[in-house]
């Protein structure tokens, strides 16, 4: 377990309803990265937050999604008028202080249909 | 932009043989890190193994070890006595630090290995 936790494990939506997913990393996670994974491929790069800070948004990032992390605590992921090419499986890893190590959730599964 | 390219789609080994797992990587930095992580079916991604690239030495983690050929651009994981429990999608990974303090992994496309008894 790398004590990172992710809600829902999976999510079936209509396309075109707006869905959120919540990250849960350690108090000790100062950094925490989004990535999202589709069948066969690694992952894919979303954003980065420093504490509280969104440093980086991925090209990826349509206007469509938005990500939060107040308090530099648990993270949203949330994603407007879905579309079934947001068909994936969505992570969330968090890192402590200057440490490299990225430790991952479960992932959440989305499915638009 | 950084890219790392993982030519094996799938690999297999019996189980106690020895496999080893390619990885390549386009950059321009000359300090970086370099990963490799496991994914087991249904499960959490964990790292198996790092490399930071100052350091000339191969790292080793017990059964895992690395071939780390910085010129090259070369980074490739070597998997002892392999056991069930290996497994899993492999991903190298590239650490790449951005201006403004953002940092990201970039990985490859992975590797399926399956473990024959």
């Amino acid at each position: 377990d790398t004590g990172v936790s992710q809600n829902p494990r999976h999510k079936i939506t209509k396309r075109g309803q707006n869905v959120t997913f919540r990250c849960d990393p350690i108090s000790e996670h100062n950094r925490l990265y989004w990535y999202r994974q589709t069948l066969g491929q690694g992952p894919e790069f979303l954003t980065y937050f420093q504490n509280e800070a969104q440093l980086e948004k991925s090209r990826l990032l349509s206007d469509r999604f938005s990500a939060e992390r107040p308090k530099g605590s648990f993270s949203t992921l949330e994603i407007q008028r879905t579309e079934q090419g947001d068909s994936a499986m969505y992570l969330c890893a968090g890192l402590r202080g200057g440490n490299t190590e990225a430790f991952f959730g479960q992932g959440t599964r989305l499915t638009v249909v | 932009a950084q890219t790392v390219t993982q030519s094996q789609p799938e690999m297999s080994v019996q189980e106690a043989e020895t496999v080893t797992l390619s990885c390549t990587y386009d950059t321009s930095e000359s300090d970086y890190y370099l990963f490799w992580y496991k994914q087991p079916p249904s499960r959490q991604m964990i790292l198996v193994i790092r490399q930071e690239a100052y350091k000339q030495q191969n790292a080793t983690e017990n059964r895992f070890s690395v071939n780390f050929q910085k010129a090259a651009k070369s980074f490739s994981l070597k998997i002892s006595d392999s056991q069930l429990g290996d497994a899993a999608m492999y991903f190298c990974a590239y650490r790449t630090l951005t201006q403004g303090g953002s940092e990201k992994l970039v990985f490859g496309k992975g590797t399926k290995l399956t473990v024959n008894p």
